[in-house]
């Protein structure tokens, strides 16, 4: 399968814990995007990347949050000290980042966090 | 961001069409109109995009009014497995594809 693929599928934690998620992009893509989505609602938009560099993070992104992708190729989304209120999806998506050109994104099955 | 109004719910039936609406009156000239869909359980998938002229696909069709205010995904003949929630998202074509804001969606109920 050459889609993108995110690790864990399913994450339980304790309120105050570190996670680490991990999204691996379709090759040859080269912007990487992270989502959040809460039961019910839309995606939220997270932060992206163009290669290795961050270019835009959103304010739902909180000093708790980090994101890298070095190398250009797969990413990590960290949250630390873990709140109930980061209980969400966390979506990857990649997409080839060209203008001009059908530039659709290509979402991961996503990432479930449940924090007790 | 331009906003996005799109009805809550909709229902139809097997092998009927389905016309999906969507009003985006404050679309900038620079912005492509894109859907994506959400199944059960999985993460959003691109269905059809378009900027000024109807388009068509595999998929669907996507009629855009002569204003761009508004648009509408069409299902020619729907099944069981397109009941999803269709979003509509305006998204500017200036250096390519940026981050997608997704509305509250339209959620497609397909009975048998």
């Amino acid at each position: 399968d050459t889609g993108v693929s995110q690790d864990p599928r399913h994450k339980i934690t304790k309120r105050g814990q570190n996670v680490t998620f991990r999204c691996d992009p379709i090759s040859e893509h080269n912007r990487l995007y992270w989502y959040r989505q809460t039961l019910g609602q839309g995606p939220e938009f997270l932060t992206y990347f163009q290669n290795e560099a961050q270019l835009e993070k959103s304010r739902l992104l909180s000093d708790r949050f980090s994101a890298e992708r070095p190398k250009g190729s797969f990413s990590t989304l960290e949250i630390q000290r873990t709140e109930q209120g980061d209980s969400a999806m966390y979506l990857c998506a990649s997409s080839l980042g060209l203008a001009g050109i059908r530039n659709e994104q290509f979402f991961g099955p996503g990432t479930r966090l449940t924090v007790l | 961001d331009a906003k996005t109004t799109q009805p809550n719910s909709m229902e139809s039936n097997e092998e009927e069409p389905v016309h999906l609406p969507c009003n985006h009156s404050t679309i900038s000239g620079t912005d492509y109109i894109h859907w994506y869909r959400q199944l059960p359980s999985q993460g959003p998938e691109y269905v059809i995009h378009g900027l000024t002229s109807n388009v068509n696909n595999r998929m669907a069709s996507l009629a855009i009014a002569e204003d761009r205010k508004s648009s509408t995904l069409i299902l020619h003949r729907a099944t069981l497995r397109d009941a999803a929630v269709y979003y509509c998202i305006p998204t500017s074509i200036i250096q390519g594809a940026q981050k997608l804001v997704f509305g509250q969606g339209t959620r497609l109920t397909i009975n048998p």
